[in-house]
Formats: C-alpha cells, structure tokens, sequence
C-alpha cells in the first residue's frame, strides 16, 4: 500500500524560526492531506491539497505539493511553543471506502 | 456536543482477556475508522466502516473484531488480548469518502496488556 514517509523524524527549533517538514509518497495521489498531533491527544486536520494545486496556505502555515517528484512539504512560519507536536501526512489508501494511510510523522519541538 | 468520543480513555487487562474499546460520535458521520499507533510504524487502520452494518478490514485486522448497528458507535473487540496489541487506539470519523475529506479523530484509548 502507498504511503507517505515524512523527514525528518524528528526537528528541533526555536520559538521565531522556520519549520519545515516534508512527506513523500510512492504513487499519483487526488489529495494530501496534512495533521497536527499534540502529545496524548488525538489527530488534528490542518490542511488539504489536492493534486491540481500546488501550494497553499493557512494562516502560517505553508504547504507545497510536487507530483513530479511525489513530494510534499509543510512550513510553518514564525513557530511558537505552542506549535510543538507531531506532524503527519496522509493519502489515500487503495481501499473503496475512503480510508487514508498516514506517514510516521516528523516530530518538531520548538524552543521558547 | 461532544463530537467524538472514546471510552475508556486507559486501560490495563491481562492476556487472554476480551476487551473492547468505544466509539461514539454525535456528528452522524456515516465512515469511521479505527487506527492503532505505535512508535515506529505510525497510525495503521485496523478496521473501517462505510455505514451501518457495513465493515471492512483495514491493514492490521488479525485480532480484533468491530460491528456497527447504530450509525453512531463503532465498537472494537480484541476477543483475547496478546500483548502485541499494546498500544494507543484512536477512532476517526469523516463524513464522506476518500482523501478530499478530511478525519476527526477521538482522544484516544491507551492499551496495556500484561
């Protein structure tokens, strides 16, 4: 089954600074689609691009998207402490029932 | 309103013991999903449903048996637990199919079996 691998693992900033995270996948996808975990809670929808599209924003956050090298990044601007989390991208799953497969994550902390 | 739900929140059992985990959403979402994430492979989906009376196996079923007769609860049975199954159980619910709609996701249940 396709699915996105996130890198880095694991990304540690400070509180002001550029986050950059990225996912590539293994085969054409319609959508990608970015979460936000904070520790011990469960998984927080950021954002969607579709597969047409290939950047868009959010508030701070910054998501491109290339088809040609199956490729994904997410950037958050200015990070704040808050921002600390786990950060995964999803695609779909080759199931019917509109099931999605997640990466492994990239785990940022950011320093106050 | 609560959204989605997941109870109980932590649970010890022993080996060998049934044990099930629950999901209720008010939101009447038709599909919902059960994951299981563990340090090194991520969230895997264990098992989905489309509607009521309608399941699926996801990637990771071996184990654990789910049924849904209400639209709104998604129940999931681990008939006897091996400690491989050690982990943290998240339920997620969309309203329509596919990767143009996004999850909501439930709090989480955190495993052990001893």
């Amino acid at each position: 089954s396709q699915q996105g691998e996130e890198d880095p693992q694991a990304l540690s900033i400070q509180e002001g600074e550029n986050a950059t995270m990225n996912c590539s996948y293994k085969t054409s996808i319609n959508n990608l689609q970015w979460y936000r975990q904070n520790s011990g809670r469960g998984l927080v929808h950021l954002i969607l691009i579709r597969s047409n599209e290939r950047e868009k924003h959010s508030g701070r956050l910054r998501v491109t998207l290339d088809t040609s090298k199956k490729s994904s990044s997410l950037l958050i601007t200015a990070s704040r402490a808050a921002d600390t989390a786990s950060y995964f991208c999803a695609t779909e799953g080759g199931g019917s029932q509109g099931n999605l497969i997640f990466g492994k994550g990239t785990k940022l902390s950011v320093k106050p | 309103d609560a959204g989605i739900t997941q109870s109980p929140r932590y649970k010890i059992t022993e080996t060998g013991r049934q044990v099930t985990l629950m999901c209720h959403q008010t939101w009447s979402h038709s599909y919902m999903f059960w994951y299981r994430q563990d340090l090194g492979h991520g969230l895997r989906l264990i098992y989905y449903s489309a509607a009521a009376d309608i399941t699926d196996k996801g990637e990771v079923p071996d184990g654990y048996v789910v049924s849904r007769s209400k639209t709104e609860n998604f129940p999931l049975t681990l008939e006897s637990a091996t400690r491989s199954q050690t982990s943290v159980y998240f339920c997620a619910t969309a309203g329509y199919p596919g990767s143009s709609y996004e999850q909501y996701f439930g709090p989480g249940t955190r495993l052990t079996v001893t």
